[in-house]
């Protein structure tokens, strides 16, 4: 298995550009998640679904969306890019009746310059 | 709510020393508990878990015991290496029907040759 997956590992967003991050994961999982970390901090939770086609806001939901057709990808769009969303994305899983430990990404640095 | 408190650091050490990093936890119920480990540059992995009271979870020389009686799920290791350096998060995930983890703010290990 590969795991939890991310593409792509680095960018950078002029101001208002919009992008998507990429995840996807090949363990079949129900959960999936994900989260910002700034600098010296911890996570904080963005957006996470329950399978395919529900999808729920976390601590910090404004100025990204999510979407969950399949049970394998979870992308998260960001529109309008302002410099706040500097940051490291994480993309997580957790298979369902599990003991509920969590299966990340290797994440994906964004500078919005 | 839910809530995870673990010791600021950085925690700095010289090689061969011992480790404990502080983690307590409010939370209703019987949670989950985890250490996730994050090195540099990587996301988060699961060091170790325990799932109910009086639990104790090992890996990697690391160990931690479920107390219930505390609220505490401290993190220990007899003789650090300099490849232990990395940020440590404590977490729970609530009993019943949640999926949501809490995470603790991270502890950053800084080991000394």
């Amino acid at each position: 298995n590969a795991g939890v997956t991310q593409t792509p590992k680095f960018r950078i967003l002029k101001i208002g550009q919009s992008m998507t991050l990429q995840c996807a994961q090949d363990m079949n999982h129900n959960y999936m998640y994900w989260y910002r970390q700034d600098p010296g901090m911890g996570l904080k939770l963005i957006y996470y679904s329950v399978g395919a086609g529900i999808t729920d806001k976390g601590e910090v939901p404004n100025g990204y969306n999510v979407s969950r057709s399949t049970t394998e990808d979870f992308p998260l769009r960001l529109e309008l890019a302002a410099p706040s969303q500097t940051s490291v994305y994480f993309c997580a899983s957790v298979a369902t009746g599990s003991s509920r430990e969590q299966y990340f990404g290797p994440g994906t640095r964004l500078t919005v310059t | 709510g839910d809530s995870v408190t673990q010791m600021e650091g950085p925690v700095t050490l010289s090689e061969e020393a011992c480790l404990t990093i502080n983690c307590t936890y409010t939370a209703t119920g019987y949670p989950s508990l985890f250490w996730y480990v994050q090195y540099p540059g990587e996301g988060l992995q699961l060091l170790l878990k325990a799932t109910k009271a009086d639990d104790k979870g090992s890996n990697k020389g690391f160990e931690a015991t479920y107390r219930k009686e505390t609220t505490s799920f401290h993190l220990e290791k007899g003789s650090v290496q300099v490849s232990d350096s990395a940020v440590y998060f404590c977490a729970l995930t609530a009993s019943g029907g949640s999926y949501i983890p809490t995470f603790g703010r991270g502890t950053s290990l800084i080991v000394h040759p």
